[in-house]
């Protein structure tokens, strides 16, 4: 079946830009999460959406960073007034239900985010 | 989170078996041991996850000793389809997974 689509692949924008980037999860899978990755790092955990709602932002870095789920389907990360250290790939991973035990959290294949 | 500690990178060659082992001194009771793959350009996929002595999938074996304070991944007769970056992870099965640097094996031909 469908895995998570990310949207756009690659995405190369200006310092102090706006940037959007979609997550498209597996079909019936009610847990969302977004995760940051740099350059020779593991991923980073951004946020977790249950259904609609964001159940933990805790680690989003800053107020520019903005995510939402309206339909608790897709979900679109949003970054205002971009800086050249948001440069990261953007992964979004879903999961049947709040991840627990057991419960394996599918990744997308990422958005590779460029600021110049 | 317990912090865990794994080889940068790890070389082989096809055939061979190859164990990458993780050490996480202070993992705490309810926590949970999970090994993800990352190939280039693509999302960490789960491996295996074990609590304590030995556990086997299609893809992989976890080893844990008694004391828990380390956990091997044993991966047999590696392909060059293994070439990637494998994490170790400790945590309670919780939504929020910590992921360090990983190794990055590579398997010659």
């Amino acid at each position: 079946g469908a895995g998570v689509s990310q949207t756009p692949s690659n995405k190369v924008t200006e310092k102090g830009k706006y940037v959007e980037l979609r997550c498209d999860p597996i079909s019936g899978h009610t847990a969302l999460y977004w995760y940051r990755q740099s350059l020779g790092q593991g991923p980073e955990f951004l946020i977790y959406f249950q259904g609609t709602g964001a159940a933990d932002d805790s680690g989003l870095p800053n107020d520019r960073f903005f995510a939402v789920r309206p339909e608790g389907s897709v979900s679109t990360l949003k970054i205002q007034r971009t800086e050249r250290g948001d440069s990261a790939v953007y992964l979004c991973a879903s999961s049947l239900s709040p991840s627990g035990r057991g419960e394996t959290q599918y990744f997308g294949p990422g958005t590779r985010l460029l600021v110049l | 989170l317990a912090k865990t500690t794994q080889p940068i990178s790890m070389d082989s060659y096809e055939g061979q078996e190859v164990n990458i082992t993780c050490s996480h001194n202070n993992i705490a009771t309810n926590d949970y041991i999970t090994w993800y793959q990352q190939f280039p350009s693509q999302g960490p996929r789960f491996i295996i996850q074990g609590y304590k002595t030995k556990v086997t999938n299609e893809v992989a074996s976890l080893f844990i000793p008694a004391d828990r304070k380390s956990s091997t991944l044993s991966l047999p007769r590696v392909s060059l389809s293994d070439t990637a970056v494998y994490y170790c992870l400790v945590g309670d099965g919780g939504y929020k997974l910590s992921f360090g640097a990983g190794t990055t094996v590579t398997v010659r031909a």
